[in-house]
């Protein structure tokens, strides 16, 4: 069975340093990966999605950046940390079901607080 | 064009009652509406999802009313229970997978 893992959980941060959060997809090839942000009252933000290595698309200008080193790896990352940056950051798969439909599953999640 | 409506932001509702929650669209070229949950720390998980081509599906308690001329479509929970106090999204999408999410709906069933 597919299996996403996302780390770390949780994370307090300085202004002003970088981050790096991780996601792993297992038990699939060539997955649709997505970086979602979750603010309050604001819903689900995709920040990034990419349907192979080294192929990104940045939804929203932003101070963070993405990458995917290999099939089933995504990083989100920035070099600079601003306070508005805090939030709940969740990595995304896709599977295509029938007619073109795709289903999201969703990690677990990470919390960051910038200070 | 792109945004999904969702209301109300928050929703109490005692147990044995209905719990409705709204959603509403402006691009016509969606055919795909799925709603999520999301309990507290964790990651949203497809709950369940309609066509189009229906006015209306059921899964056990939860059912989605499409209405496709109103461009509105509803998340109907029967005989609520605490168990089901968590984050509703209503979500649409064009045919891919860029899902595009409503605001969330907090809901609280009290015993």
């Amino acid at each position: 069975s597919q299996t996403i893992h996302q780390w770390p959980a949780t994370l307090v941060q300085p202004v002003g340093s970088p981050l790096s959060l991780e996601c792993t997809v297992e038990g699939t090839s060539n997955p649709n990966l997505y970086w979602y942000r979750q603010a309050a009252g604001r819903g689900l933000q995709l920040l990034f999605y990419s349907v192979g290595i080294g192929q990104i698309s940045s939804e929203v200008p932003q101070n963070l950046s993405a990458s995917r080193p290999q099939d089933r790896q995504f990083i989100l990352s920035s070099k600079k940390l601003l306070l508005s940056d805090s939030g709940f950051y969740l990595c995304a798969w896709s599977v295509r079901l029938g007619r073109g439909v795709r289903e999201l599953f969703f990690g677990e999640g990470s919390r960051l607080t910038v200070l | 064009q792109q945004q999904v409506k969702q209301s109300p932001q928050s929703l109490i509702v005692q147990k044995g009652g209905i719990s409705i929650i709204n959603c509403a669209y402006e691009n016509t070229a969606f055919d795909y509406f799925p709603w999520y949950q999301q309990f507290p720390g964790k990651g949203p998980a497809l709950l369940i999802a309609i066509r189009p081509d229906v006015s209306e599906k059921k899964e056990g308690r939860f059912t989605i009313s499409f209405n496709k001329s109103a461009k509105q479509f509803s998340l109907h929970i029967m005989d609520s229970q605490p168990g089901d106090s968590a984050t509703y999204f209503c979500a649409a999408s064009r045919r891919t997978d860029k899902l595009i999410f409503g605001t969330g709906t907090r809901l609280q069933v009290f015993p």
